[in-house]
């Protein structure tokens, strides 16, 4: 079975752009969450998402959004990019079974560099 | 605002040693997950402990969730340069408020041969 992807793996932008990643999970996993890791905040929790509907949401502002398609592909988006957006963006997804967060599967990540 | 610590947040020892890494709160958890994450990679999964007291093994590794459900502890037998990464906890709530999961910052494990 394949794994969690991201894409893209890397990516440079220049502030007051926007972003858009994209995460594909394990087939037949339904739930999509969301973070960014950073090495002073480490991993922190963005969104969740479920059967195309966003279930849970961290304290991020409003400029961090994420939708989710029907067939669970999600994506995340950044508007009016920030300095201090530069992170490791991680997606994990998780199968329908005992709750959102018993078992967590994440992507390798892309790595959004802000200039 | 909820906090998980994690310490030490480096450690670095020699292969065939055995170490021990610690993961509190004073928040109470449904349950608890340890994650290794290596350089380039998203974190993978341990172990996830539910009930206090639980401890679980996994080869090497062994996991214990506090009688209260508010620390954890990852203790590994001899160590070897493949533990090298970085080791996170994540605490998850009953659902009925925001942030219903964080994660520690890590402690950063290398194991020298």
């Amino acid at each position: 079975k394949a794994g969690v992807t991201q894409t893209p793996r890397y990516l440079i932008k220049t502030r007051g752009q926007q972003v858009t990643l994209s995460c594909s999970p394990i087939s037949g996993h339904r739930s999509v969450s969301w973070y960014q890791q950073t090495p002073g905040q480490g991993l922190q929790f963005l969104f969740e998402y479920f059967s195309e509907t966003q279930r849970n949401k961290g304290n991020f502002p409003g400029r961090f959004s994420g939708r989710q398609f029907s067939n669970s592909r999600s994506e995340m988006n950044v508007s009016t990019l920030e300095l201090g957006d530069s992170a490791l963006y991680l997606c994990a997804s998780s199968p329908p079974s005992r709750g959102s967060w018993n078992e967590q599967f994440f992507g390798p990540g892309t790595r959004l560099t802000v200039l | 605002t909820q906090l998980l610590e994690q310490s030490p947040q480096f450690l670095s020892i020699q292969e065939g040693e055995n170490l021990t890494v610690y993961c509190n709160s004073s928040s109470v958890f449904s349950s608890l997950q340890w994650y290794r994450q290596e350089p380039g990679e998203g974190p993978v999964l341990l172990v996830t402990v539910v009930t206090g007291g639980e401890v679980k093994k996994l080869k090497r590794l062994t996991f214990q969730f506090g009688d209260a459900r508010k620390d954890s502890s990852l203790h590994i037998t001899a160590a070897q340069t493949g533990d090298t990464g970085l080791y996170l906890c994540a605490g998850e709530w009953l659902r009925n408020r925001d942030d219903k999961i964080i994660f520690g910052k890590g402690t950063r494990l290398h194991i020298l041969p």
